[in-house]
Order: C-alpha cells, then sequence, then structure tokens
C-alpha cells in the first residue's frame, strides 16, 4: 500500500521556527512536494524535493532522505499568515501526487 | 495569468440525485487532475487526464463517478447518483507535462449531499 505520515497538528508562537515531518512508503518515488492550504482554500505548491537535502525558499525551507523515506518542512520567523494546514505528498510516476494527511499548524501571538 | 477556473463554487443536492462539476485548466497545462478532500484530510485523486487521456482513474468510484476531457481542455466531473458520503470538496488541478510536483489548483467545489 502506500501511506504518508504527518503530525495531525502543530503549534508555536510567532517569530518562532516549526518543523513539520513526514514519513512515506509508497509504490514508486520521484520526489517530495509540499502545500499549504488556509481554511476554504485550495492547496498552494510550497517546495520540492527529489535529491537528498535542504532546499531553502524565503522562510520556509524542505529537507528530504531517500534513504530514510523521510522529509521535512521547516518554517522560520512564524507569522500569524503561516497559521494553515500543511500537505506533504510523494510525486509517484511521472506526473501523479499523492498527499498525506495534512498538519494543522496553529501560530499563537 | 488566469487560474484553474471551478464552477459551482458550492453545491446541495440530496441523496440519490445527480451532479456535475466544471474545470477549466490553465491555458497550456496538458495534466489536469480531479481530487477529493473530505473534512480534514488530505486530498484523494480521483482521475488524472493527461491531454484528453485518461492517465490514472484507478480510485475513481465507476459505478457512480465519471469523467470527461473533451479536447484536451476543459474537464467535467459527473456523481450519479450521489451518497451521503461524496460529501467533500472537489479540486481540480493542473499542471505542465513532466511536471507533476507542482500543480496549480482551481477553488474547488464545495458538494453536500443531504
Amino acid at each position: 500500500g502506500q501511506s504518508l505520515e504527518q503530525p495531525s497538528e502543530v503549534t508555536a508562537v510567532e517569530g518562532a521556527i516549526v518543523q513539520i515531518n513526514c514519513t512515506y512508503q509508497t509504490s514508486g518515488f520521484y520526489g517530495l512536494s509540499w502545500y499549504q492550504q488556509h481554511d476554504g482554500g485550495a492547496p498552494t505548491f510550497l517546495s520540492y524535493n527529489a535529491l537528498d537535502g535542504l532546499e531553502e525558499t524565503g522562510r520556509f525551507s524542505s529537507f528530504l532522505s531517500r534513504s530514510d523515506s523521510y522529509g521535512y518542512l521547516l518554517l522560520q520567523e512564524l507569522q500569524m499568515k503561516d497559521s494553515a494546514s500543511y500537505f506533504c505528498a510523494v510525486r509517484d510516476g511521472a506526473d501523479k501526487l499523492i498527499f498525506g494527511t495534512g498538519t494543522r499548524l496553529q501560530v499563537f501571538p | 495569468e488566469a487560474g484553474v477556473a471551478q464552477s459551482p463554487r458550492y453545491k446541495i443536492i440530496e441523496k440519490r440525485q445527480s451532479v456535475a462539476f466544471w474545470c477549466n485548466p490553465i491555458s497550456g497545462h496538458a495534466t489536469l487532475y480531479w481530487y477529493q478532500q473530505i473534512l480534514g484530510q488530505g486530498p484523494k485523486l480521483l482521475i488524472q487526464f493527461q491531454n484528453n487521456g485518461v492517465v490514472d482513474d484507478s480510485q475513481l468510484p465507476k459505478d457512480r463517478f465519471s469523467a470527461e476531457r473533451l479536447k484536451g481542455v476543459d474537464s467535467t466531473l459527473k456523481i450519479q447518483p450521489a451518497k451521503l458520503e461524496d460529501s467533500a470538496v472537489y479540486l481540480c488541478a493542473s499542471s505542465l507535462m513532466g511536471f507533476g510536483e507542482k500543480l496549480f489548483f482551481g477553488s474547488g467545489t464545495q458538494l453536500s449531499v443531504l
């Protein structure tokens, strides 16, 4: 079977750093994507890792370890607007994306 | 650049009725996806098109769900007859061919089956 596991909820305060982990077990693996979804909104793309290591995009960074079937999203200098759900998604096959269960991040002042 | 367009935004129907959703992807995006997102869960892929051909429909409940993509552009997803458990947000997404890691999603259709 295919599974992607994430913590269901994470809380933090403004200005802090938070890490959202994702472990996966899929039949095929091309890379790991991260998406953000605000309540009532559409998922929006944040980052993608095809190779091991860290990718940095502004306040957000994403890490992948293919040998451990593990990745994480790191959010720095948290802002209230970062309160949202975050999904990891495995690119399984050339253009197929399988989403995880999602992590709800709540940022407090 | 226009995003992925979906309609309607909301739909309320009774069980056993039929419903249809429409999607217009970003111009030039060959790959189109329909996802079902139940409240509190991640999006679940129902069907994937590349141009007007089906790439993957392994999780589409074919006894009640159908989808088509005419001329490789617009797409419609139909449910007939609807069940209570079909209540969800139906998301359409598109991507450039070969860039399946980066999907562009529409605002979705929130379906309530009573």
